[in-house]
């Protein structure tokens, strides 16, 4: 059974800081990885899709890294702004009988303070 | 282009009663998803649509949770009786299909709240 587990469950930190958010799984047989972005009450905004042949993919500030055969995937947040508050999900696409799915992690809180 | 629609954004009942949710995903996307956030949790798949047709339901209990996509577009999920347990948020998503490339997108969820 596919597990997805995100560390550290929450993470704070100073405005301008570069931070490292850390997803792993335990089944390397995915199609692809997904980093979600969810605010309070709202619900979940993509941020990033790695395909399982990728290593990397970047947006703005936003960088995030997959290694397959470990299991790890990272999101790396540079110069953290306070708009970066939030809950950050990732979630792997795994293929299986019926078709494919997403299975998420519980998730790292971050807060950003001014 | 327009998102993942649901509705309501909200809703309380009382145990025992019964409540629907509807959503509308993005055109053209021929795969939807239900899934249920219980508070400090990831999202849990309940049900996976692949046009009108089911795909997945092994995590929907089926003795309250039912749901349904006609004609392949909207969807609607529905529980009868609540229980306090299934206070939580259902997010409703959808992707073009469900190949490997495919990307998911989510709407804003409607929270349930059983008392």
């Amino acid at each position: 059974k596919q597990e997805v587990t995100q560390i550290p469950a929450a993470l704070s930190v100073p405005e301008g800081e570069n931070l490292v958010l850390n997803c792993s799984f335990t089944d390397s047989a995915i199609y692809n990885l997904q980093w979600f972005r969810q605010d309070p009450g709202k619900g979940l905004t993509s941020l990033l899709l790695i395909q399982s042949s990728q290593r990397e993919q970047t947006s703005g500030r936003l960088n995030a890294s997959l290694d397959k055969s470990s299991g790890r995937s990272t999101l790396y947040i540079a110069a953290s702004q306070p708009g970066d508050s939030a809950t950050y999900l990732c979630a792997v696409r795994l293929v299986y009988q019926a078709g494919t799915a997403l299975i998420f992690g519980k998730g790292t809180t971050l807060s950003v303070s001014s | 282009e327009a998102g993942v629609a649901q509705s309501p954004r909200y809703k309380i009942i009382e145990k025992r009663q019964s409540v629907a949710f509807w959503c509308n995903p993005i055109s053209g996307h021929a795969t939807l998803y239900w899934y249920q956030q219980i508070l400090g949790q990831g999202p849990k798949l309940l049900i996976q649509f692949q046009n009108n047709g089911v795909v997945d339901d092994s995590q929907l209990p089926k003795d309250r949770f039912s749901a349904e996509r006609l004609k392949g577009v909207d969807s609607t999920l529905k529980i009868q009786p609540a229980k306090l347990e299934d206070s939580a948020v259902y997010l409703c998503a959808s992707s073009l299909n469900s190949g490997s490339n495919t990307e998911a997108f989510f709407g804003q969820g409607t929270r349930l709240t059983v008392v």
